[in-house]
């Protein structure tokens, strides 16, 4: 079984300022690992994902975020934000294996960026 | 289109009606997902197409939830008999590849409210 935990389920940071959102995950099998920005009233849109390879992935607006396959992490971050980041992130894992059809989504954290 | 599109975005009903909800993937995308995601929550997995075949529908709630895909494109969610714990919003993914390495592009949903 999979689950993934978003420890904040907000987190608030003033405009410039660096940011970290946190991403914890459980898995019998190996995972590829995603992260996905929700703005309001609109679909997900992809962030980045780690297949394989280097551990630190970058990621489209500045974003990054490193695998830690020892405490099962992925952890997102940006050196510095823009009131435009203001938006609803997800953390996903896809298991590899046989049968194993969807995402995983934690339940998300509201970043909001104060000016 | 440049993306995937869902209608209505949103959709009232008076419980025990029944809705349906309509996707369309990004053209030649063979793989096709619905997620449902409840408010303050991430998105959970209902069911996925390859093509016209649904290959996984272990996420379906109950046997009021019916979808189709049957020329390999759009994609049809149908809700019998609404309850108000169907309330939700309603994604739609697709994909170029299958499972798991495969990216998934979300639609902007459908938000369906039953009273």
């Amino acid at each position: 079984a999979q689950s993934v935990t978003q420890l904040d389920s907000q987190v608030p940071v003033f405009e410039e300022a660096p940011v970290e959102l946190r991403c914890n995950y459980s898995s019998s099998v190996s995972v590829y690992l995603f992260w996905y920005v929700q703005y309001p009233n609109q679909g997900l849109q992809l962030l980045l994902k780690y297949l394989s390879g280097s551990t630190l992935v970058k990621g489209i607006n500045g974003f990054e975020a490193e695998f830690n396959k020892s405490q099962t992490s992925f952890h997102l971050r940006k050196p510095s934000v823009h009131i435009s980041d203001t938006a609803e992130y997800f953390c996903a894992v896809s298991p590899l294996g046989a049968g194993a059809n969807n995402l995983f989504f934690g339940t998300g954290t509201r970043l909001t960026v104060i000016p | 289109g440049a993306g995937v599109s869902q209608s209505p975005r949103y959709k009232v009903a008076k419980r025990g009606q029944d809705v349906a909800l309509r996707c369309d993937p990004i053209s030649g995308h063979v793989s096709l997902f619905w997620y449902q995601q409840a408010l303050g929550q991430g998105p959970e997995f209902l069911t996925y197409f390859q093509n016209e075949a649904q290959l996984d529908k272990s996420g379906l709630p109950s046997d009021r939830f019916f979808a189709e895909r049957p020329e390999g494109s759009v994609s049809t969610l149908k809700i019998q008999r609404t309850q108000q714990e169907d309330s939700a919003v309603y994604l739609c993914a697709s994909s170029l590849e299958r499972p798991p390495k495969n990216i998934q592009y979300f639609g902007a949903g459908t938000r369906l409210s039953v009273l």
